[in-house]
């Protein structure tokens, strides 16, 4: 069970969009579209933002979309804002009753 | 409203063993797959266990597999982490998380998440 692959940190000015990656092998979820991607404040709790790869639960904001395309899934943040400088994880179902996360992606809002 | 209260946490040494529990309130816990997910200080989310409902459906990490067992016991609406032969790269904050369905699938996600419990592994 590997880390999925996510870069280590990312920026971007207030306003702009931010795609963030999240790279598995065909093993890992290929065959399933099973992606939640997860927001964290420093000291809180990991907060869900996005399932099935692309959905939204009730009351995340419309500026976070997910995709997938064969092994990447991405996390798209638009018109980005002070309050999205957080950490940002992706995790997937690998099969076998398992799962596995990213290695996580430093946010910064310059 | 939905709440999970993780306890348990605290200091041991290498090789033995700690249990942590975590109170589910809010909602109908028996209905519910529940997750383990563990955070060293400073890195990043480590998926540990999860459980089905009715504990049909089990699964590990294999960084913990033969070390840790989870359970749970739906009359008293709480989950459980056993760990035993702990080593040093155990320590972290481990939460407790709900998924949205009673299967072992994270379809939904872990849509509600406690604050942690801090596990503490040093001689």
């Amino acid at each position: 069970q590997s880390a999925l692959t996510q870069p280590a940190s990312m920026s971007g000015s207030p306003g702009q969009s931010i795609t963030i990656s999240c790279t598995g092998t065909s093993s890992d979820f290929g065959n399933y579209n099973l992606v939640s991607w997860y927001q964290q404040h420093p000291g809180k709790a990991p907060k869900l933002m996005i399932y099935e790869g692309s959905k939204r639960p009730s009351g995340v904001s419309n500026r976070f979309s997910g995709s997938k395309s064969g092994n990447t899934a991405s996390l798209t943040i638009s018109g980005l804002q002070a309050e999205d400088e957080a950490d940002y994880y992706c995790c997937s179902y690998v099969g076998s009753r398992t799962f596995v996360f990213g290695g996580g992606t430093k946010l910064t809002v310059l | 409203e939905v709440q999970l209260v993780e306890s348990g946490g605290g200091l041991v040494q290498p090789g033995r063993s700690l249990r942590l529990s975590c109170a589910a309130s809010g909602f109908s816990f028996e209905d519910y797959a529940m997750h383990w997910v563990r955070q060293a200080p400073g890195k990043g989310l480590e998926w540990v266990s999860g459980i089905s409902w009715n504990s049909g459906d089990i699964g590990y990490a294999d960084s913990v597999k033969g070390r840790f067992t989870i359970s749970r016991d739906n009359a008293k609406n709480s989950l459980y982490l056993q760990m035993n032969s702990l080593r040093d790269e155990d320590m972290a904050f481990y939460y407790c998380a709900k998924e949205s369905t009673g299967a072992l699938t994270m379809i939904r996600g872990l849509e509600y998440w406690g604050q942690g419990t801090l596990v503490t592994v040093s001689s």
